[in-house]
Order: structure tokens, then sequence, then C-alpha cells
């Protein structure tokens, strides 16, 4: 199974910051990588897909990057709706499985 | 508007049955493959299975913590999925969402969830 880890897991940041979230594959993973943003009580929602590719009403300030086993998701300047827990899936293969969670803190 | 609704949640004893469901409208449901996902209280998301499309025979894929134990299958007259638990254990207890995997390939919709416990 492809495992996908997350870093860091918590970080304080400041509303204006630039956030950067790194999700490391254990096997090359090419494009096939997904970020999904949740808050408290709500489900998770998509954020970026194919790695890069902003999804349809997702502000700009959030981007992705990276292919193979590397990737970051970034946020240019952080907003106050912007705290929430980050995720990755990938869907390479069977089982899919998502990274572990990095949750976006206040300052 | 693309909607899906999760029902069926509850309490149930370890060892238990349980069938969720999820109602899917906005879209033409069998044409998407439909995942469920679950999260444990306080946890991360975890993947359990998938129900393949229309085109794809509606071929299922599962986790192999619930092969076995848990079954997909779709009704198509209601445009509904079902996500059959047998033998549930203690560590099965989450929040169960359905979520649509668009044309691209990728989990894009969720549901709200619905909440299952596993309790004696």
């Amino acid at each position: 199974d492809i495992q996908l880890t997350q870093s860091p897991s918590f970080l304080s940041a400041s509303v204006g910051d630039r956030v950067t979230i790194t999700c490391r594959a254990s096997q090359v993973i090419s494009s096939f990588l997904a970020w999904y943003q949740q808050k408290p009580g709500k489900a998770p929602k998509l954020l970026i897909y194919a790695a890069s590719t902003l999804q349809s009403g997702v502000p700009s300030r959030f981007s992705g990057s990276g292919s193979g086993t590397e990737f970051t998701l970034t946020i240019s300047s952080l907003q106050p709706e912007d705290f929430a827990t980050y995720y990755c899936l990938h869907l390479k293969s069977y089982p899919l499985t998502f990274g572990g969670g990095a949750k976006v803190e206040v300052k | 508007e693309v909607q899906l609704v999760e029902s069926g949640g509850g309490l149930v004893q370890p060892g238990g049955s349980l069938r969720l469901s999820c109602a899917g409208s906005g879209f033409i449901f069998s044409d998407h493959c439909i995942d469920w996902v679950r999260q444990a209280p306080g946890k991360g998301l975890e993947w359990v299975g998938r129900s393949g499309n229309k085109a794809d025979r509606y071929t299922t894929q599962y986790a192999a913590s619930v092969t076995g134990r848990f079954t997909i299958s779709r009704d198509e007259s209601e445009n509904s999925l079902h996500l059959q638990m047998s033998s549930l254990k203690t560590e099965d207890a989450a929040i169960y969402y359905c979520v649509r995997v668009s044309r691209s390939g990728f989990p894009d919709y969720w549901g709200q969830g619905t909440l299952v416990t596993v309790s004696s």
C-alpha cells in the first residue's frame, strides 16, 4: 500500500502568512494527488486535484505543486477562514490512502 | 446542485450489523464512482471502499480493514448506494461519508456524513 506522510502535523500561523504543507508518498504516484480542507464538524472540501489543478470556486491563494513522490499545498496569504485541517489523498492505486492531516492553528 | 445524503447510522453492539445508505441528486448517479470514507472521532480520514460506475459494471474495491465484512451495492432505480456492514468492531465507530468521484477520477462532492457508534 502507498503511504502518505504529511508535514508538519500542526502549524501555528497568522493572518497574511504564507503557509506550505508537504505530502510525501512512499512510491511514485505521478500527479494522482488531491488536497482537501476540513473544518470542525464539517465534511472535507476538495481544494486541489491532479496535484496542481484548482477546484472550481476555490480561492486562488491556494495552490498545489509537485509530482512523483513530493507534493506541496501552499496558501499564499492565510485568511481567517483558512484555519482548518488539510489532508492529501492519493489515487494512484487501490487502496486509496489519506495523509495524516495538517492542522493550521491561530498563532 | 450536486447533493449526497447519508442515512442509517446509529448505535450497534460489537459483532452486529448496520446498513448505511447514500442518496445522490443533481447529477447522473450511474455515471459516477462513489466512495465511502470514514473518520473516527478526533482522527483522520480513512478510505473504506468504492463502487465503480455503470460502465465499470459497479465493480467494488475495499480497504483491507473492512474486506470480508463490508459490502457496497447500488440501487439504480433509487439513485442510491448502500454500505452493508457486518461483524462490526469498536474500531469501526466513525462518521461515514459518501463521496462522489469526478469524471477526472478525484473524489469531489461529500455528503454530510452519518455517525456509527459501536458499543455494548
